[in-house]
């Protein structure tokens, strides 16, 4: 069975500075990887994904993933941190059903916090 | 840019009471979905939905859940009878196609059972 495993409850950065926020997956066959951000009463907001290609995949407001086949790893990046980017992040990896629709496994969640 | 909405954001409910949950996806999604998040926990699949049928569920969508799109636009979650346990917050999805990457969430319903 598909999993995607998010191994820190929550980051703490200093703004300006860079961040990771770290995602394994454990997949049979080629992985198709998601990171969502969900902010305070907001919904799930797409950021990136991993299809196929260049393992260095850019998203939306400057975020970054690295896509690392041999560590089985999609961590999240960015090179300078704002404290807008407070919020909690989720990994996900694209499954599919017996009937052949899709769905997603969420990782628990990652509550990054921006320090001004 | 098109969004999928939710009502109510909030509901409250007594345990064993009937609970319906709307959403409204983006107009020319074709696959919807409903997941949960029990506070504090990891974002859960429910239950995928094409062609007024379900595609998919899972073991937590027993008998007391049920989808249905009554109306071309509204797609809605019951709970039959509430159970304490089902307080969590319910996000709605869709996607375009059957091979789209992309689902859109919509901001969520928080349901609390009493």
């Amino acid at each position: 069975a598909q999993s995607v495993a998010q191994p820190e409850d929550q980051v703490n950065v200093a703004e300006g500075n860079p961040l990771t926020v770290k995602c394994t997956y454990s997949v049979s066959g080629n992985p198709y990887l998601f990171w969502y951000v969900q902010y305070p009463n907001r919904g799930l907001q797409f950021l990136l994904k991993y299809i196929t290609g260049d393992n260095l995949v850019k998203g939306s407001y400057g975020f970054e993933a690295e896509f690392n086949k041999s560590q089985t790893s999609f961590h999240l990046k960015k090179p300078s941190a704002l404290v807008s980017d407070s919020a909690l992040y989720f990994c996900a990896v694209r499954d599919i059903g017996p009937s052949g629709t899709y769905k997603y496994i969420f990782g628990t969640g990652t509550r990054l916090k921006v320090l001004a | 840019e098109p969004e999928v909405t939710q009502t109510p954001s909030h509901q409250v409910t007594q345990m064993g009471q009937e609970v319906i949950l709307r959403c409204v996806p983006i107009s020319n999604h074709l696959y919807f979905y409903w997941y949960r998040q029990i506070l504090g926990q990891k974002v859960e699949f429910l239950v995928s939905f094409y062609n007024n049928e379900i595609s998919e569920k899972s073991e937590i969508f027993d008998d007391q859940f049920s989808v249905e799109r009554p109306d071309g636009s509204n797609f809605t979650l019951k709970i039959r009878s509430t159970k304490l346990e089902d307080s969590a917050m319910y996000f709605c999805a869709g996607s375009d196609a059957k091979s789209s990457y992309e689902q859109y969430f919509g901001p969520g319903t928080r349901l609390t059972v009493t």
